[in-house]
C-alpha cells in the first residue's frame, strides 16, 4: 500500500516564477491538507480539501491556491514566487474525522527560490 | 488563535536513558487534540501519539508516554528506553475538536540519540 506520494521531491525557481506541486494521498483517503515548512520551523497550514473543496485556510495570500480532483490526488500552486516561499512544501492525507489529527505525510517538495 | 511552544531547541541523551520533551499551548477552546509528531532525518512526519483533552488518563504507545496538564496547558513526551532510531525533530501540535484538521505545530525539538 503506497503511502503519501509528492512530486517533484526538488526544485528551483526564481522570483516571479510560478509552481506547482503535486500530490498523491494514502490509499482509501478522502482528505488533503498542504503545509509549508520553513527550515528550522515546524509546519503552517496553508488549506485542507475534501470532496473538491477547499474546507479551510491558513493565513498564506492568494497567491497560494489549490485544487483536488476526483481521485483524491491534490495540487498546490505558488504563482508570483517571492525568496520567502522557498521551504519544504508537505503533504498530508487522512480519512475524515475516524481518526482526527492522524496525519499520514509524505516526504514532501523542497522548493528553491533564487 | 492557539499557540504551541516548544522551549528546548535541542536535546541529547545516550542511548537506554529515558529523555522528556516539552510543550505548551495557549487555547480558549475546551475540547481539542493534542500529538507528538516525529521527523526523522528522511523528513517524513509520522504520527507518536495522541492525547484527547477530555480524557483525563494519560496516552501511552509503548515506549512514548505523554504528561498531559491540563490546567497547566502543558504535554509532554517521555521517551524510555531511548533508541538510536529515536534520533529525528520532535513537533508538538495542536488540534480544535471541531472543524476541519488544521494541526497547529510548534518549533520542535531536535532530539540526538548517542550510542
Amino acid at each position: 500500500d503506497a503511502g503519501v506520494t509528492q512530486s517533484p521531491t526538488h526544485l528551483i525557481k526564481t522570483r516571479g516564477q510560478q509552481v506547482t506541486l503535486r500530490c498523491s494521498p494514502k490509499s482509501g483517503h478522502d482528505t488533503v491538507s498542504w503545509y509549508q515548512q520553513a527550515l528550522g520551523q515546524g509546519p503552517q497550514f496553508i488549506f485542507q480539501y475534501y470532496e473538491e473543496e477547499e474546507r479551510q485556510r491558513g493565513n498564506f495570500p492568494d497567491r497560494f491556491s489549490g485544487h483536488q480532483f476526483p481521485n483524491y490526488s491534490s495540487e498546490l500552486n505558488v504563482n508570483a514566487l517571492l525568496l520567502g516561499d522557498s521551504a519544504l512544501y508537505l503533504c498530508a492525507s487522512s480519512l475524515g474525522l475516524t481518526h482526527p489529527g492522524e496525519l499520514f505525510f509524505g516526504e514532501g517538495s523542497r522548493l528553491t527560490v533564487l | 488563535a492557539q499557540t504551541v511552544t516548544q522551549s528546548q531547541p535541542e536535546m541529547s541523551v545516550q542511548e537506554a536513558e529515558t529523555v522528556t520533551l516539552s510543550c505548551t499551548y495557549d487555547t480558549s477552546e475546551n475540547n481539542y487534540y493534542l500529538f507528538w509528531y516525529k521527523q526523522p532525518p528522511s523528513r517524513q512526519m509520522i504520527l507518536v501519539i495522541r492525547q484527547e483533552a477530555y480524557k483525563q488518563q494519560n496516552a501511552t504507545e509503548n515506549r512514548f508516554s505523554v504528561n498531559f496538564q491540563k490546567a497547566a496547558k502543558s504535554f509532554s513526551l517521555k521517551i524510555s528506553d531511548s533508541q538510536l532510531g529515536d534520533t529525528a525533530m520532535y513537533f508538538c501540535a495542536f488540534m480544535k475538536r471541531q472543524g476541519a484538521q488544521k494541526l497547529v505545530f510548534g518549533q520542535g525539538t531536535r532530539l540526538t540519540i548517542n550510542p
